[in-house]
C-alpha cells in the first residue's frame, strides 16, 4: 500500500469559516508534510512532521494550524482565510530517519476554494 | 543555494513517439532525485526515485538518468501514449542543510496527441 488519502477532495469555505483537512497514511512513514499549489507552480512547502513533531514552518501564517495526532495522520485547520488561499493542498509523506529521507508519496490533494 | 530547471516548459509530440525531459540542478550536493507525474488538478504520482550513488532506474515504459557531477537528470518515455499526457515534475532533495525540503523543477507539460 503506497497511498496517502486526503479527504475532502473539494472544500468552498467562506472566510469567517472554520475548516480542517485530513490526511492518512498506513506506509509506517515518519515524516509528513503539507503543501500548497497554485495553477502553473510546483508544490510549495508549508510544515513537516518528523516523528510526530513539528520540524519545519515555512513562515506559514498561523490562520493555518498543523496537527500530527499519531504517526498515520495529519491534519490542517484553517481559520479565517483569505481568497488567495485558494489552491490545491496536498499531503505527502517519506521514511523519516534523522537524514535519510526516502521516497515522497503524494494524497491527490484537497481543492479549497475560500469565498 | 540550490535550483532547478526543467526543459522544455512544453512539449507536443504525436502519439509512438520516444521523448527526453530534462531536469538539471546547480549543486550537485543531492541525496535523491525524484520525478513526478501531475494529471490537472490531481495530486502528484511518483514516478521514479534516483538515489545519489544511482545512474538510472526503470519502470515500465520510463527511464530515468542522473549524471550529479553535471547536475543533470532526465526522464525518457518510451512509445508515448495520449495517457501520458500530464506535467511532469523533478525535484531534487539536498544532502546538506535541510534536506526534509525537495527543490522543485516549474515542471514540463507534455501533451502526446493521437
Amino acid at each position: 500500500d503506497t497511498e496517502v488519502t486526503q479527504t475532502p477532495k473539494h472544500l468552498v469555505m467562506g472566510m469567517t469559516n472554520k475548516k480542517s483537512l485530513k490526511c492518512e497514511q498506513h506506509m509506517g512513514h515518519r515524516a509528513m508534510y503539507w503543501y500548497k499549489q497554485k495553477a502553473k507552480k510546483p508544490p510549495e512547502l508549508m510544515f513537516v512532521y518528523s516523528y510526530e513533531k513539528l520540524s519545519i514552518n515555512e513562515s506559514v501564517p498561523s490562520r493555518f494550524s498543523p496537527e500530527c495526532p499519531n504517526s498515520s495522520l495529519l491534519n490542517l485547520h484553517l481559520h479565517a482565510l483569505q481568497p488567495e488561499d485558494s489552491a490545491l493542498y496536498l499531503c505527502a509523506s517519506s521514511q523519516a530517519a534523522d537524514r535519510v529521507m526516502g521516497e515522497a508519496f503524494f494524497g491527490q490533494g484537497t481543492r479549497l476554494t475560500v469565498v | 543555494k540550490q535550483e532547478v530547471t526543467q526543459i522544455p516548459a512544453a512539449l507536443s509530440v504525436p502519439e509512438g513517439e520516444n521523448l527526453v525531459l530534462n531536469c538539471s540542478f546547480t549543486d550537485s550536493a543531492i541525496y535523491n532525485l525524484q520525478w513526478f507525474r501531475q494529471d490537472p488538478g490531481k495530486g502528484l504520482t511518483s514516478l521514479l526515485l534516483i538515489q545519489s550513488s544511482q545512474r538510472e532506474q526503470t519502470s515500465g515504459r520510463l527511464n530515468a538518468s542522473l549524471d550529479k557531477s553535471s547536475g543533470r537528470s532526465t526522464l525518457y518515455i518510451a512509445a508515448s501514449q495520449p495517457g501520458d499526457s500530464a506535467t511532469y515534475l523533478c525535484a531534487v532533495r539536498p544532502n546538506a542543510g535541510n534536506n526534509r525540503k525537495l527543490i522543485w523543477g516549474l515542471g514540463t507539460s507534455l501533451a502526446v496527441n493521437p
